[in-house]
């Protein structure tokens, strides 16, 4: 059965640093993993999508990997900012197209 | 081009009682999931269709049903509601040909039963 978590739950850093999110998942058969913000009460928006043969993809402040064999996938984000406050979650695709998601990181960028 | 759109976006339901969700996924989608996440939690799947099927289904009870009709919307029912049924609904379009799977999601209904 595969899950996903998501470590740490939460994370408050200042304005400016650079951070990284990790996932895991414990079985490496999947699709593709994709990487989503949320913010409160909204619904969930696509970041980085990785598909299962690529190491990693980037967009912009954001660069995400994918490690197949190891499990784990980290989500980089440069120069943080405020906007950049938001729930991230991660979810594997698995071959008949269900995600499984994590439970998410909470993140906080101080001004 | 409109996106996922769902409705209501607030519902508030008692023990007991049915409710519907509806769903209009994304301009040229073919394919909606259904996915429910609690406080704190992830999106835990609850069913796909496409063609008008249920062509997956996630680990809910049968009080959890759905339907899609010729114009790809959709609509998940919920009978017999539980204090525990109390989530976020998000519906997600994709499309069936694109094989990234790459779905769109909408904002969400907040269902609270008391």
């Amino acid at each position: 059965k595969q899950e996903v978590t998501q470590i740490p739950a939460a994370l408050s850093v200042p304005e400016g640093e650079n951070l990284v999110l990790n996932c895991s998942f414990t079985d490496s058969a999947i699709y593709n993993l994709q990487w989503f913000r949320q913010d409160p009460g909204k619904g969930l928006t696509s970041l980085l999508l990785i598909q299962s043969s690529q190491r990693e993809q980037t967009s912009g402040r954001l660069n995400a990997s994918l490690d197949k064999s190891s499990g784990r996938s980290t989500l980089y984000i440069a120069a943080s900012q405020p906007g950049d406050s938001a729930t991230y979650l991660c979810a594997v695709r698995r071959s008949n197209y269900q995600l499984i998601w994590g439970a998410g990181t909470k993140l906080i960028i101080k001004p | 081009d409109a996106g996922v759109t769902q409705s209501p976006t607030h519902l508030i339901k008692t023990r007991g009682q049915q409710v519907t969700l509806r769903c209009s996924p994304k301009s040229g989608h073919d394919t909606v999931s259904w996915y429910q996440q609690a406080l704190g939690q992830g999106p835990q799947f609850i069913f796909q269709y496409y063609e008008e099927e249920e062509r997956q289904r996630g680990n809910f009870p049968d009080r959890f049903s759905g339907h899609q009709f010729p114009n790809y919307s959709s609509e998940l029912n919920v009978n017999a509601l539980l204090l525990g049924d109390s989530a976020l609904y998000l519906c997600a379009s994709s499309l069936v040909t694109n094989h990234r799977g790459t779905q769109y999601f909408g904002p969400g209904t907040r269902l609270t039963v008391l």
